[in-house]
């Protein structure tokens, strides 16, 4: 597609609940991003994927929170036994490189409210 | 990884010229600085990067002193459109990806 395509754009859940949250990169980005977004707060860094693997995965909050990247292409951010503290925006970036100095496109993101 | 410090908020009227400044004293030399834009609901837009000098695109100016310990952008003539929140950001280096990013400038332009 023309740009990183997120979905859903909004999920709202029970607590303890899974959740999965979808990510369709930008067609031959190798580098993908997860990042969460509390309301009026700065990004915070989930992890990254170069092609299929996680070299990073420093910035998940717990163990209820895992992610996945398969062909290289779509990735998956499964939280589970959901929390209310896990309600926030989660935005998912590409990039040609993952250097961290080049260009990184974002998708809209993913509104997660667990009630 | 590499810090940086930006004011919390700036106010600037319509027409004016704004320079949002960024502190990022230890810098490492592979790194480059990005500047990112966010408006509400939306996720973050590339603006302009680069390394030293000055870098200037369609939307905006970027100054870099020699030193590297900081840098500045600038937007000529903001308008209502460019109310929005700006990181400033740092490569992490050869070998390291992670794209950290602070609490931005929020900036406000007033009619």
């Amino acid at each position: 597609g023309a740009g990183v395509s997120q979905s859903p754009s909004n999920k709202v859940t029970e607590k303890g609940k899974d959740v999965e949250l979808r990510c369709d990169p930008i067609s031959g980005h190798t580098a993908l991003y997860w990042y969460r977004q509390s309301l009026g707060q700065g990004l915070e860094f989930l992890i990254y994927f170069q092609g299929n693997s996680a070299p990073d995965k420093s910035g998940l909050p717990s163990d209820r929170f895992s992610a996945e990247r398969t062909g290289g292409s779509v990735s998956t951010l499964t939280i589970q036994r959901t929390q209310q503290e896990d309600s926030a925006v989660y935005l998912c970036a590409s990039s040609l490189r993952g250097l961290g100095n080049t260009e990184a496109f974002f998708g809209q993101g993913t509104r997660l409210t667990v009630v | 990884l590499a810090k940086t410090t930006q004011p919390i908020s700036m106010d600037s009227y319509e027409g004016q010229e704004v320079n949002i400044t960024c502190s990022h004293n230890n810098i490492a030399t592979n790194d480059y600085i990005t500047w990112y834009q966010q408006f509400p609901s939306q996720g973050p837009r590339f603006i302009i990067q680069g390394y030293k000098t000055k870098v200037t695109n369609e939307v905006a100016s970027l100054f870099i002193p020699a030193d590297r310990k900081s840098s500045t952008l600038s937007l000529p003539r903001v308008s209502l459109s460019d109310t929005a929140v700006y990181y400033c950001l740092m490569g992490s280096g050869a070998g390291s990806y992670q794209l950290t990013f602070g609490k931005g400038t929020k900036l406000s332009v007033i009619p």
